[in-house]
């Protein structure tokens, strides 16, 4: 089965608030870790990634922590806007050269 | 701003017939991967390139599943023949590097099969 998986299937959020998306993996021996943005109807987008030798990164309105001590990672978006609505994935590389993706999480922003 | 172009974006079939897809990678990318991704699911790996090399395609249903990267550049994927089961989005990606060096993936928009 898949390594990599998301805690919670759908996240509503009200616009101007944070969000965390959660996501745990299996494979202890995991080192680099992917966020992917998928809007309705495109392919998924690259939003930040972060290797096993940090805990936290931060992007421009994203931050993603790194737990390796119960295989966790989160992706917190400050300040959610409208154009947040989408799918958002986690994704592990395994084997050094492939990327296996969790099933993902539905963002919805209301106004 | 460089794309990957995939097409068709949409495509319906029937089942037993043949089916086939287009990826052209951005410009100098050496990596190309084809990923299915099922409604309501993540992406799943078919098969990877590195140039015109195959580097992974443990997941390609090889009875009915072909890919080709002939010149190193575009690439195609062929299903033959068509099950209802294949019913899903086609995804092309590339990158730079493989996904070890850079996780930052492309992708096209996907193309659309519909098996009837």
């Amino acid at each position: 089965g898949e390594s990599v998986g998301l805690h919670l299937p759908t996240l509503s959020v009200q616009e101007g608030d944070n969000s965390i998306i959660n996501c745990a993996y299996s494979n202890s021996a995991s080192d680099y870790f992917i966020w992917y943005k998928q809007e309705s109807g495109k392919g998924p987008q690259f939003i930040i990634d972060i290797r096993s030798n940090m805990d936290k990164r931060q992007g421009q309105r994203v931050t993603v922590l790194l737990n390796k001590t119960v295989k966790h990672l989160s992706l917190q978006i400050a300040a959610t806007q409208p154009g947040d609505s989408a799918v958002y994935f986690c994704a592990e590389l395994e084997d050094d050269y492939k990327l296996s993706f969790g099933a993902g999480t539905t963002v919805t922003v209301r106004a | 701003e460089a794309e990957v172009a995939q097409s068709p974006r949409y495509k319906i079939t029937e089942k037993s017939q043949a089916v086939a897809f287009w990826c052209d990678p951005i410009s100098g990318h050496a990596t190309l991967y084809w990923y299915r991704q099922i409604l309501g699911q993540g992406p799943e790996l078919l098969v990877q390139f590195q140039d015109e090399s195959v580097v992974d395609d443990s997941q390609l249903p090889k009875d009915r599943f072909s890919a080709e990267r002939l010149k190193g550049v575009d690439s195609t994927l062929k299903i033959q023949p068509a099950e209802l089961g294949d019913s899903a989005m086609y995804l092309c990606a590339s990158s730079l590097g493989l996904a070890g060096s850079t996780g930052e993936l492309f992708f096209g928009e996907g193309s659309r099969l519909t098996v009837l």
